[in-house]
């Protein structure tokens, strides 16, 4: 069964504390993004990787990390920078050279 | 900057059609998609229109006019889980292949 996982679904957190968020995919996509979504507001990008050991910042970087030291795995670290962290997180991943991303389920961070 | 702007929240009735507008103002333009997104799931996609005109597929339709930087979602013969957000994306030129989303439109669908 090839598709992206997130996990875990749901994630609380004490404010102050690093908090690191899987995603994994079997579709032998190059190229995996991380998106956070908060009420009412679009999708928007944290950070980008088209190749292994190579990643980008997106719109919104600052208080989070990645790496991409795996063809199938790009976790997103949430760092006690970030001011305003709760919000959804979600995992998307594409062929190269191809438009349509595909997403994972989405984890739901609840920093208390 | 890139503007890309959908109506907040639309309400329809079950078994109507509903139509979706959004509009855009960006830098360059290589296609626009159409994702369907149930809450607290992630996105589904729908359609990606790169040329003018209109693209069907069952009950969903997309249309998309370049010159106008405009597109609509149309859906035919609502049903009650039609109920989600629709999001709508801009794929800019370059070799990212990144979409920038606009906020989503929240269709509720009512019996």
């Amino acid at each position: 069964d090839g598709g992206i996982t997130q996990s875990p679904k749901y994630l609380f957190r004490k404010e102050g504390q690093n908090v690191t968020l899987s995603c994994e995919q079997n579709l032998n996509h190059d190229a995996m993004y991380w998106y956070r979504q908060d009420p009412g507001q679009g999708l928007r990008l944290i950070y980008y990787s088209q190749i292994v050991n190579d990643f980008q910042k997106g719109d919104i970087a600052e208080g989070y990390s990645v790496s991409r030291e795996k063809k199938e795995s790009f976790p997103l670290t949430v760092t006690s920078a970030q001011k305003n962290p709760t919000a959804f997180y979600l995992c998307a991943s594409n062929l190269a050279g191809t438009d349509t991303q595909y997403f994972g389920p989405g984890t739901r961070l609840t920093v208390l | 900057g890139q503007n890309i702007d959908q109506p907040t929240e639309m309400t329809a009735t079950e078994g109507a059609i509903v139509q979706i507008n959004c509009t855009y103002q960006t830098s360059g333009f290589n296609g626009l998609f159409w994702y369907q997104q149930h809450a607290g799931e992630a996105p589904t996609f729908l359609s990606y229109n790169v040329l003018d005109g209109l693209e069907e597929k069952g009950r969903f339709s997309s249309f998309l006019s370049r010159s106008k930087g405009y597109s609509y979602l149309l859906l035919k013969e609502l049903q009650m889980k039609d109920s989600a957000s629709y999001l709508c994306a801009v794929r800019l030129p370059g070799g990212s292949y990144i979409p920038t989303f606009g906020r989503g439109t929240s269709l509720i669908v009512h019996p």
